[in-house]
């Protein structure tokens, strides 16, 4: 399953298909990403990060991709299973620092 | 949520009240942000701290003043409340050689 954009903010996936969650950024200039997970009642947790050097990064069962050209982020979770189901936000650092902007986020939901 | 913890988990407050919401870490980490999350929204950041003794203002600081009373701690302070400020709060640490932050439970604010 695949969302795009602001415009799907859903995604319902089968268990073991893979997701695609889609984030698009706003600043040419931003050069170090971030993914989130966050499930219901709890603060985010760190997924993978990327910096703008790279197109590509893989953790254990997740790649994101970064298309600086067209300032797109992607998230690929292979082999969904249900305890992925969660919102997941990409943050990206607009400025040399501290200060991240985070997206609207996707509600991913694995059907068993 | 390991090393960070947030006091209290819930507070509801009226119009004009004020309150002071805690944060503290354990991870040494050097710094601290304050973030709000309203429904349906990502994450807008509302003060940082980079390092003990400095504080900056995030995207939506307006109502809201922020004390980094030590390396551990971190508070922020809503001196007259709003209902716009009606949110679910989150305290989150950075520090290292990356920018992953780490964040809080999370403390959810209803202001009637």
């Amino acid at each position: 399953g695949e969302n795009v954009g602001l415009h799907l903010p859903t995604l319902s996936v089968q268990e073991g298909d893979n997701s695609i969650i889609n984030c698009a950024y706003s600043n040419s200039a931003s050069d170090y990403f971030i993914w989130y997970k966050q499930e219901s009642g709890k603060g985010p947790q760190f997924i993978i990060d990327i910096r703008s050097n790279m197109d590509k990064r893989q953790g254990q069962r997740v790649t994101v991709l970064l298309n600086k050209t067209v300032k797109h982020l992607s998230l690929q979770i292979a082999a969904t299973q249900p305890g992925d189901s969660a919102v997941y936000f990409c943050a990206e650092n607009r400025y040399t620092g501290n200060q991240f902007y985070f997206g609207t986020g996707t509600s991913l939901t694995v059907i068993p | 949520n390991a090393g960070v913890t947030q006091t209290p988990k819930f507070q509801v407050l009226k119009t004009g009240q004020s309150m002071t919401l805690q944060c503290a870490q354990d991870m040494n980490h050097n710094s601290m942000y304050w973030y709000r999350q309203d429904p349906g929204m990502g994450l807008r950041l509302i003060y940082y701290s980079a390092s003990e003794g400095t504080t900056d203002k995030g995207e939506v600081p307006n109502g809201y003043n922020v004390s980094r009373l030590n390396k551990r701690e971190f508070s922020l302070r809503l001196e007259s409340a709003a209902p716009s400020q009606t949110s679910v709060y989150f305290c989150a640490i950075s520090g290292g050689r990356s920018y992953e932050q780490y964040f809080g439970p999370g403390t959810r604010l209803t202001v009637t």
